[in-house]
């Protein structure tokens, strides 16, 4: 499974856009990029996904480059309740049973809102 | 409908003693993970379950270490004789179906304390 890195920690003020890069370059063709946010003494919980491209919901954007060795979760206009980690996955698109078959979390990256 | 739910939140044992955990996964869902997470650490995958069926235990220790998921009922993680260093969260998860790329939706997880 493609390791990731992400950095450990981010600060920002309320009202701005954060970007949380990670990187991922053993990537497989079948993998998918997820990302998921825990607050303290809460279980993560899922944000977005995707494969390639852009892809937007309610709550954030991921963009991942043609060569998918990167991608970039972002934020807008983050609030203090934003304060979180949020790990950065890669997923392969098949099903469980062959091994191995929980999610992979890193450390995370450990996002401070500001006032 | 109710997501995901873990009891107790909260449990302190004395050394030797065993643990139970329980979790209830969303309705509908028939497919369970266990994962743990140490102080600063990211999640580590246990054991993954289907009713009735373990169907991968690779990141479960050997020994001390069972999980259960039966046809009625939640689903049981149980430790037994437990060490200092088994001190740590317990979080389980739910997915609809066996896909890898399905969300999965957490609890709020279990806090072993060994004293």
């Amino acid at each position: 499974l493609a390791k990731t890195t992400q950095p450990i920690s981010m600060d920002s003020y309320e009202g701005q856009e954060v970007n949380i890069t990670c990187s991922h370059n053993n990537i497989a063709t079948n993998d998918y990029i997820t990302w998921y946010q825990q607050f303290p003494s809460q279980g993560p919980r899922f944000i977005i996904q995707g494969y390639k491209t852009k892809v937007t919901n309610e709550v954030a954007s991921l963009f991942i480059p043609a060569d998918r060795k990167s991608s970039t979760l972002s934020l807008p206009r983050v609030s203090l309740s934003d304060t979180a980690v949020y790990y950065c996955l890669v997923v392969p698109a098949k099903y469980s049973g062959g091994g191995a078959d929980g999610l992979t979390f890193g450390k995370g990256t450990h996002l401070i809102i500001q006032p | 409908n109710a997501g995901v739910m873990q009891n107790p939140r909260h449990l302190v044992r004395r050394r030797g003693q065993e643990a139970r955990l329980r979790c209830s996964p969303m309705k509908g869902h028939s497919h369970v993970y266990w994962y743990r997470q140490l102080p600063e650490e990211g999640l580590k995958f246990m054991v993954y379950l289907q009713k009735e069926n373990i169907i991968d235990e690779s990141g479960m220790p050997k020994e001390r270490f069972s999980a259960e998921f039966p046809k009625e009922g939640p689903s049981i993680l149980r430790i037994q004789q437990v060490v200092r260093g088994d001190s740590a969260a317990y979080f389980c998860a739910s997915s609809p179906t066996a896909r890898r790329t399905d969300t999965q939706y957490f609890g709020p997880g279990t806090r072993l304390t060994v004293l």
